[in-house]
Protein backbone atom coordinates (compact mmCIF):
# COMPACT_ATOMS: atom_id res chain seq x y z
CA UNK A 1 0.00 0.00 0.00
CA UNK A 2 1.11 3.53 0.24
CA UNK A 3 3.46 4.64 2.09
CA UNK A 4 4.18 8.25 1.72
CA UNK A 5 0.87 10.72 1.22
CA UNK A 6 0.90 14.47 0.48
CA UNK A 7 -1.42 16.49 3.40
CA UNK A 8 -3.10 18.95 0.90
CA UNK A 9 -4.18 18.09 -2.39
CA UNK A 10 -4.07 21.76 -3.70
CA UNK A 11 -2.13 24.82 -3.28
CA UNK A 12 -2.70 28.42 -4.35
CA UNK A 13 -0.10 30.98 -3.79
CA UNK A 14 0.90 34.41 -5.08
CA UNK A 15 3.76 35.28 -7.41
CA UNK A 16 6.70 36.28 -5.40
CA UNK A 17 5.71 34.41 -2.01
CA UNK A 18 6.63 31.18 -0.63
CA UNK A 19 5.61 27.99 -0.63
CA UNK A 20 5.43 25.44 1.88
CA UNK A 21 3.66 21.32 0.33
CA UNK A 22 3.81 18.73 2.82
CA UNK A 23 4.33 14.99 3.03
CA UNK A 24 3.79 12.48 6.35
CA UNK A 25 5.28 8.96 5.67
CA UNK A 26 4.10 5.69 7.99
CA UNK A 27 7.48 3.61 7.44
CA UNK A 28 10.00 4.28 10.23
CA UNK A 29 12.69 2.55 8.20
CA UNK A 30 12.55 4.93 5.54
CA UNK A 31 15.33 6.44 4.97
CA UNK A 32 15.29 8.34 1.66
CA UNK A 33 13.14 10.36 -0.23
CA UNK A 34 13.01 12.12 -3.20
CA UNK A 35 10.48 15.38 -4.66
CA UNK A 36 9.23 14.96 -8.11
CA UNK A 37 7.94 17.93 -9.72
CA UNK A 38 5.15 17.10 -12.78
CA UNK A 39 3.97 19.41 -15.44
CA UNK A 40 0.92 19.26 -17.28
CA UNK A 41 1.60 16.95 -20.17
CA UNK A 42 5.16 15.76 -18.70
CA UNK A 43 6.09 12.97 -16.91
CA UNK A 44 7.68 13.23 -13.61
CA UNK A 45 10.80 15.72 -12.84
CA UNK A 46 13.58 15.23 -9.87
CA UNK A 47 13.97 17.68 -8.06
CA UNK A 48 15.47 17.16 -4.45
CA UNK A 49 16.21 14.51 -2.47
CA UNK A 50 17.16 13.89 1.84
CA UNK A 51 18.89 11.01 3.39
CA UNK A 52 17.31 10.15 6.66
CA UNK A 53 20.93 11.16 8.43
CA UNK A 54 19.73 14.65 7.49
CA UNK A 55 17.39 17.22 8.91
CA UNK A 56 17.26 19.95 5.84
CA UNK A 57 19.20 19.75 2.39
CA UNK A 58 18.76 23.17 0.27
CA UNK A 59 19.05 23.79 -3.43
CA UNK A 60 18.47 26.24 -5.83
CA UNK A 61 15.19 28.24 -4.80
CA UNK A 62 14.16 24.97 -3.07
CA UNK A 63 14.89 23.46 0.63
CA UNK A 64 13.26 20.11 2.06
CA UNK A 65 12.90 19.67 5.84
CA UNK A 66 12.63 16.10 7.45
CA UNK A 67 11.22 15.71 10.46
CA UNK A 68 11.80 11.68 11.47
CA UNK A 69 10.29 12.05 14.83
CA UNK A 70 6.63 12.79 13.73
CA UNK A 71 7.52 11.26 9.83
CA UNK A 72 7.35 14.20 8.08
CA UNK A 73 8.91 16.37 5.10
CA UNK A 74 8.06 19.73 3.31
CA UNK A 75 9.20 20.77 0.30
CA UNK A 76 9.86 24.89 0.39
CA UNK A 77 9.60 26.76 -2.90
CA UNK A 78 11.23 30.49 -2.16
CA UNK A 79 9.84 33.42 -4.24
CA UNK A 80 7.31 31.05 -6.40
CA UNK A 81 7.30 31.63 -9.77
CA UNK A 82 4.69 30.94 -12.81
CA UNK A 83 6.62 28.38 -13.45
CA UNK A 84 6.47 26.46 -10.45
CA UNK A 85 3.05 25.85 -11.16
CA UNK A 86 2.52 21.79 -11.28
CA UNK A 87 2.32 18.71 -9.33
CA UNK A 88 4.57 18.10 -6.85
CA UNK A 89 4.99 14.53 -5.47
CA UNK A 90 7.35 12.79 -2.34
CA UNK A 91 8.57 9.89 -3.14
CA UNK A 92 10.73 6.99 -1.40
CA UNK A 93 13.05 5.06 -3.68
CA UNK A 94 13.51 1.93 -4.89
CA UNK A 95 12.89 -0.09 -2.33
CA UNK A 96 11.84 -3.79 -3.28
CA UNK A 97 12.81 -1.89 -6.72
CA UNK A 98 8.96 -0.22 -6.37
CA UNK A 99 8.75 3.54 -6.20
CA UNK A 100 6.18 4.62 -4.07
CA UNK A 101 4.58 7.95 -4.81
CA UNK A 102 1.97 10.02 -2.32
CA UNK A 103 -1.13 11.31 -4.12
CA UNK A 104 0.38 14.69 -4.90
CA UNK A 105 -0.45 18.61 -4.49
CA UNK A 106 -1.27 20.30 -6.94
CA UNK A 107 0.39 24.33 -7.04
CA UNK A 108 -1.28 27.29 -8.30
CA UNK A 109 0.60 30.08 -8.91
CA UNK A 110 -1.15 33.57 -9.40
CA UNK A 111 -0.11 36.32 -10.79
CA UNK B 1 14.57 16.91 -21.56
CA UNK B 2 15.05 13.28 -19.73
CA UNK B 3 16.00 11.64 -22.86
CA UNK B 4 13.20 8.61 -22.17
CA UNK B 5 10.87 8.81 -24.68
CA UNK B 6 7.32 6.78 -25.39
CA UNK B 7 5.41 6.04 -27.94
CA UNK B 8 2.48 6.59 -29.42
CA UNK B 9 1.89 10.01 -26.98
CA UNK B 10 -1.74 8.64 -27.25
CA UNK B 11 -4.34 6.32 -27.87
CA UNK B 12 -7.83 5.01 -27.54
CA UNK B 13 -8.83 1.48 -27.34
CA UNK B 14 -12.13 -0.32 -26.29
CA UNK B 15 -13.21 -2.63 -23.68
CA UNK B 16 -11.58 -6.04 -24.22
CA UNK B 17 -8.80 -4.86 -26.81
CA UNK B 18 -5.01 -5.62 -26.09
CA UNK B 19 -2.26 -2.80 -26.40
CA UNK B 20 1.41 -2.13 -26.66
CA UNK B 21 3.04 0.50 -25.27
CA UNK B 22 7.09 1.27 -26.23
CA UNK B 23 9.50 3.15 -24.20
CA UNK B 24 13.40 3.97 -25.50
CA UNK B 25 15.36 4.52 -22.44
CA UNK B 26 18.13 7.01 -21.94
CA UNK B 27 21.56 5.91 -23.47
CA UNK B 28 23.30 4.16 -20.59
CA UNK B 29 20.34 3.27 -18.56
CA UNK B 30 19.71 -1.02 -18.23
CA UNK B 31 17.05 -0.52 -16.30
CA UNK B 32 13.54 0.28 -17.41
CA UNK B 33 10.11 1.03 -14.88
CA UNK B 34 6.65 1.09 -15.53
CA UNK B 35 4.03 3.34 -13.63
CA UNK B 36 0.23 3.60 -14.07
CA UNK B 37 -0.94 7.01 -13.19
CA UNK B 38 -5.15 7.83 -12.97
CA UNK B 39 -6.22 10.97 -12.86
CA UNK B 40 -5.05 12.98 -9.93
CA UNK B 41 -3.36 10.56 -8.36
CA UNK B 42 0.55 9.44 -8.08
CA UNK B 43 2.51 6.81 -9.90
CA UNK B 44 1.85 3.53 -9.08
CA UNK B 45 4.64 1.06 -9.95
CA UNK B 46 4.00 -1.64 -12.58
CA UNK B 47 7.02 -3.29 -13.15
CA UNK B 48 11.18 -3.02 -13.38
CA UNK B 49 13.19 -4.23 -15.94
CA UNK B 50 17.14 -4.90 -15.39
CA UNK B 51 19.35 -6.58 -18.09
CA UNK B 52 15.91 -7.90 -19.95
CA UNK B 53 14.71 -9.46 -16.65
CA UNK B 54 11.61 -8.58 -14.65
CA UNK B 55 13.18 -7.64 -11.92
CA UNK B 56 10.22 -6.64 -9.37
CA UNK B 57 6.16 -5.70 -9.85
CA UNK B 58 3.69 -4.24 -8.44
CA UNK B 59 0.60 -5.03 -8.02
CA UNK B 60 -1.02 -5.43 -10.83
CA UNK B 61 -2.96 -8.53 -12.61
CA UNK B 62 -0.63 -10.87 -15.14
CA UNK B 63 -2.70 -9.49 -18.11
CA UNK B 64 -0.28 -6.24 -17.48
CA UNK B 65 3.55 -7.92 -19.27
CA UNK B 66 6.49 -6.49 -20.36
CA UNK B 67 9.65 -6.63 -22.69
CA UNK B 68 12.89 -5.31 -22.31
CA UNK B 69 15.15 -5.78 -25.30
CA UNK B 70 18.84 -6.13 -25.65
CA UNK B 71 18.75 -2.14 -26.61
CA UNK B 72 17.10 -1.98 -23.21
CA UNK B 73 13.96 -0.04 -24.55
CA UNK B 74 11.00 -1.84 -23.17
CA UNK B 75 7.58 -2.58 -23.94
CA UNK B 76 4.45 -2.37 -21.78
CA UNK B 77 1.68 -5.27 -22.84
CA UNK B 78 -2.03 -4.96 -21.57
CA UNK B 79 -4.38 -7.92 -22.47
CA UNK B 80 -8.30 -7.77 -22.29
CA UNK B 81 -8.18 -3.78 -21.37
CA UNK B 82 -10.86 -2.76 -18.85
CA UNK B 83 -12.41 0.82 -18.65
CA UNK B 84 -10.44 1.60 -15.66
CA UNK B 85 -7.05 0.92 -17.58
CA UNK B 86 -7.45 4.45 -18.89
CA UNK B 87 -4.33 6.41 -17.48
CA UNK B 88 -1.38 8.22 -18.34
CA UNK B 89 1.42 5.12 -18.34
CA UNK B 90 4.92 6.46 -17.57
CA UNK B 91 8.57 4.82 -18.47
CA UNK B 92 11.32 5.67 -16.69
CA UNK B 93 14.90 4.81 -16.71
CA UNK B 94 18.10 4.25 -14.46
CA UNK B 95 21.77 3.36 -14.66
CA UNK B 96 20.64 1.05 -12.32
CA UNK B 97 17.91 -0.82 -10.10
CA UNK B 98 18.45 1.70 -7.26
CA UNK B 99 19.46 4.71 -9.10
CA UNK B 100 17.22 7.76 -9.82
CA UNK B 101 14.53 7.31 -12.81
CA UNK B 102 14.32 9.51 -15.56
CA UNK B 103 11.18 10.03 -16.46
CA UNK B 104 9.59 10.04 -20.42
CA UNK B 105 6.69 12.18 -21.25
CA UNK B 106 3.98 9.25 -20.73
CA UNK B 107 1.47 7.55 -23.19
CA UNK B 108 -1.98 8.50 -22.28
CA UNK B 109 -4.48 5.48 -22.69
CA UNK B 110 -8.10 5.48 -22.97
CA UNK B 111 -10.46 2.39 -23.09
CA UNK B 112 -14.31 3.16 -24.11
Amino acid sequence: GESVGLHLPTLSVQEGDNSIINCAYSNSASDYFIWYKQESGKGPQFIIDIRSNMDKRQGQRVTVLLNKTVKHLSLQIAATQPGDSAVYFCAEPPSDYKLSFGAGTTVTVRA
Amino acid sequence: ETGVTQSPTHLIKTRGQQVTLRCSSQSGHNTVSWYQQALGQGPQFIFQYYREEENGRGNFPPRFSGLQFPNYSSELNVNALELDDSALYLCASSPDSFSEQFFGPGTRLTVL
